[in-house]
């Protein structure tokens, strides 16, 4: 079973709006990545946030986890039509010698010029 | 470009059918992992292998299979296929105790 729900499942935005999606989660982790995806496409890693830290920042985004409510959310400021895509949070465990990632299903993101 | 190579782009085939993807991951990188994308169930963790050797096993259905040669890419190969298999297929590699993933461009499959 998927182990992040991200939320909500679409979204549509005019330009220049900001777009907030979230993420919960269900068991430990040692930390969440947010992944995008165009149309069809491979997915592209976008930042990674460890579990001992409560908020990061790469240019237009915003990631903050709260591992006491188990959840997450990515903001992207100042949208462009060109962010529109599908975006996945994916939560890293390691256990052993083993690393896993258990991507949620997505929120489709459209954002209108 | 994300370095991760995977060929081929598309396959069409035919139920009952077996076939082999391959995936070249980034230069130095010692794991690769594949997943399978469609839309009902959304992206899941198929394998591991790490410097050749199977690491972990996620939802990998016994009719699928996959390796890694010394060179460090990867094969999945899929046999008996059925209409359900119809999917992405994605590789991604890290260079091992890394976590972010560099996924591959994927293979699209249609099993007719």
């Amino acid at each position: 079973s998927q182990q992040g729900e991200e939320d909500p499942q679409a979204l549509s935005i005019q330009e220049g709006e900001n777009a907030t999606m979230n993420c919960s989660y269900k068991t430990s982790i040692n930390n969440l990545q947010w992944y995008r995806q165009n149309s069809g496409r491979g997915l592209v890693h976008l930042i990674l946030i460890r579990s001992n830290e409560r908020e990061k920042h790469s240019g237009r985004l915003r990631v903050t986890l709260d591992t006491s409510k188990k959840s997450s959310s990515l903001l992207i400021t100042a949208s462009r039509a060109a962010d529109t895509a599908s975006y996945f949070c994916a939560t890293g465990y390691s256990g052993g010698s083993n690393y896993k990632l258990t991507f949620g299903k997505g929120t489709l993101l459209t954002v209108n010029p | 470009d994300s370095g991760v190579t995977q060929t081929p782009k598309h396959l069409i085939t035919a139920t009952g059918q077996r076939v082999t993807l391959r995936c070249s991951p980034r230069s130095g990188d010692l794991s690769v992992y594949w997943y399978q994308q469609s839309l009902d169930q959304g992206l899941q963790f198929l394998i591991h292998y790490y410097n050749g050797e199977e690491r972990a096993k996620g939802n990998i259905l016994e009719r699928f299979s996959a390796q890694q040669f010394p060179d460090l890419h990867s094969e999945l190969n899929l046999s008996s296929l059925e209409l359900g298999d119809s999917a992405l297929y994605f590789c991604a590699s890290t260079p091992g105790g890394a976590d972010t993933q560099y996924f591959g461009p994927g293979t699209r499959l249609t099993v007719l």
